[in-house]
């Protein structure tokens, strides 16, 4: 199993560009969630999707959307990318009800010029 | 809102010590409160949660403690060796979701 993968693994955007991000999970998860980690601020969840068919918003939701493509895939899209993006962004998984478990894609390194 | 509060952010120890970090969060309604650890470049990983009904959970040389009324959660590590060196991570969890504190990022000292 390869567990969470994420691609690409690093990326340099100009401002105003766009990009997505993808996540897949080969657990048979229900639930993926989007984080983005900056120096001191731990990990911040952009948005999450508890089953398949259902997105919400987390903390810091604006400038992203998300879809969740099927049961394996939550894709993460930037719309016009702003320098304050730029961050380290992780996509996890859980079993539905067990959201304290979550196991951690390898993360994207997006910089924003 | 939900708000996990986290400190310290930085700690330093000699190895064989004992480190704490300490969390306080805002949500009475949470259920589970999970530690996670970040060794530098590599993905976060759980390594101990407890839940809203249990005071106290011990695996080897970490433990979890929880205090409902106060709204705190620690983790306790004993006898601290350089591989714990690493960013600590607690977090509040519930309707799905789970809110990260900022880190405390503990050097263990040979």
């Amino acid at each position: 199993n390869a567990g969470v993968t994420q691609t690409p693994k690093f990326q340099v955007l100009k401002t105003g560009q766009s990009m997505t991000l993808q996540c897949a999970q080969d657990m048979n998860h229900n639930s993926m969630y989007w984080y983005r980690q900056d120096p001191g601020m731990g990990l911040r969840l952009i948005y999450y999707s508890a089953s398949e068919g259902t997105t919400d918003k987390g903390e810091v939701p604006n400038g992203y959307n998300v879809s969740r493509l099927n049961k394996r895939e939550f894709s993460l899209r930037l719309e016009s990318a702003a320098p304050s993006q730029t961050s380290v962004y992780f996509c996890a998984s859980s079993v539905l009800d067990r959201e304290y478990e979550q196991y951690f894609g390898p993360g994207t390194r997006l910089t924003v010029t | 809102g939900e708000n996990v509060e986290q400190h310290p952010s930085t700690l330093s120890v000699q190895e064989g010590d004992s480190a704490v970090i300490k969390c306080t969060y805002s949500d009475s309604a949470s259920n589970y409160f999970p530690w996670y650890k970040q060794e530098l470049g590599k993905r976060p990983q759980l390594i101990i949660d407890i839940r809203s009904n249990v005071g106290e959970k011990k695996d080897q040389r970490i433990a979890v403690t929880l205090n409902k009324t106060a709204k705190h959660f620690s983790l306790h590590i004993t006898e601290t060796q350089p591989e714990d060196s690493a960013v600590y991570f607690c977090a509040q969890g519930g309707y799905n979701k789970l809110i990260f504190g900022a880190g405390t990022r503990l050097a263990v000292h040979p």
